[in-house]
């Protein structure tokens, strides 16, 4: 079953933008993970939060946790159209050590 | 260069005819696994493995097996493929520090199965 569920599901934004996209799951983890994936390619890790963080940051993405409310948020600031792509969370439980997935957001940036 | 490699990246079948889909790394991690994607369903995990000789079903197991002889490969076998296994799979690894960490994922294989 899938534990992440991303929203929205599409995101379309002017390029110079800041794009939010959110990302909830349901059990208890150890830590969720953020990846992008261009146009049905490879997907590539973007950055990792573990459950005892709050808030992480590289370069242009910042991402939060809130563990309480078992939701996560990725923002990306001054968007580029090369950030055009398909956003995931992939949740990795505290007891075991399965990777769950979200359906992801697609975010289109125009210039 | 480090990297996952699948093999091959597209592939044509009919049911029932078996096939072999492997995955190789060269960074020594010892999480390998194995991932189905579908439109709207994004990524589900189908098997994964701990390291050598150790495996275990992920969410969609169901008509797959794998084996992990050497730490470097981890090949994922379809032995009677019917049209529902036509997907986009991907093969990914890891170190593991106590916990599952950042993954690397190979270009991705594309099945269809007449």
């Amino acid at each position: 079953s899938q534990q992440g569920e991303e929203d929205p599901q599409a995101l379309s934004i002017q390029e110079g933008e800041n794009a939010t996209m959110n990302c909830s799951y349901k059990t208890s983890i150890n830590n969720l993970q953020w990846y992008r994936q261009n146009s049905g390619r490879g997907l590539v890790h973007l950055i990792l939060i573990r459950s005892n963080e709050r808030e992480k940051h590289s370069g242009r993405l910042r991402v939060t946790l809130d563990t309480s409310k078992k939701s996560s948020s990725l923002l990306i600031t001054a968007s580029r159209a090369a950030d055009t792509a398909s956003y995931f969370c992939a949740t990795v439980r505290s007891n075991d050590y399965k990777l769950s997935f979200g359906a992801g957001t697609t975010v289109t940036v125009r210039a | 260069e480090a990297q996952v490699t699948q093999n091959p990246r597209y592939l044509i079948t009919v049911t029932g005819k078996k096939l072999t889909v492997t995955c190789s790394q060269n960074m020594n991690h010892e999480y390998m696994s194995w991932y189905r994607q579908d439109p709207g369903l994004g990524l589900r995990q189908i098997y994964y493995s701990m390291n050598v000789e150790v495996t275990d079903k992920g969410d969609v197991p169901e008509g797959y097996k794998v084996s992990r002889k050497e730490k470097r490969n981890f090949p994922l076998i379809l032995e009677s493929p019917s049209p529902n296994q036509t997907s986009l799979y991907f093969c990914a690894s890891s170190f593991i520090r106590e916990v599952v960490n950042e993954q690397f994922f190979g270009p991705g294989t594309r099945l269809t199965v007449l």
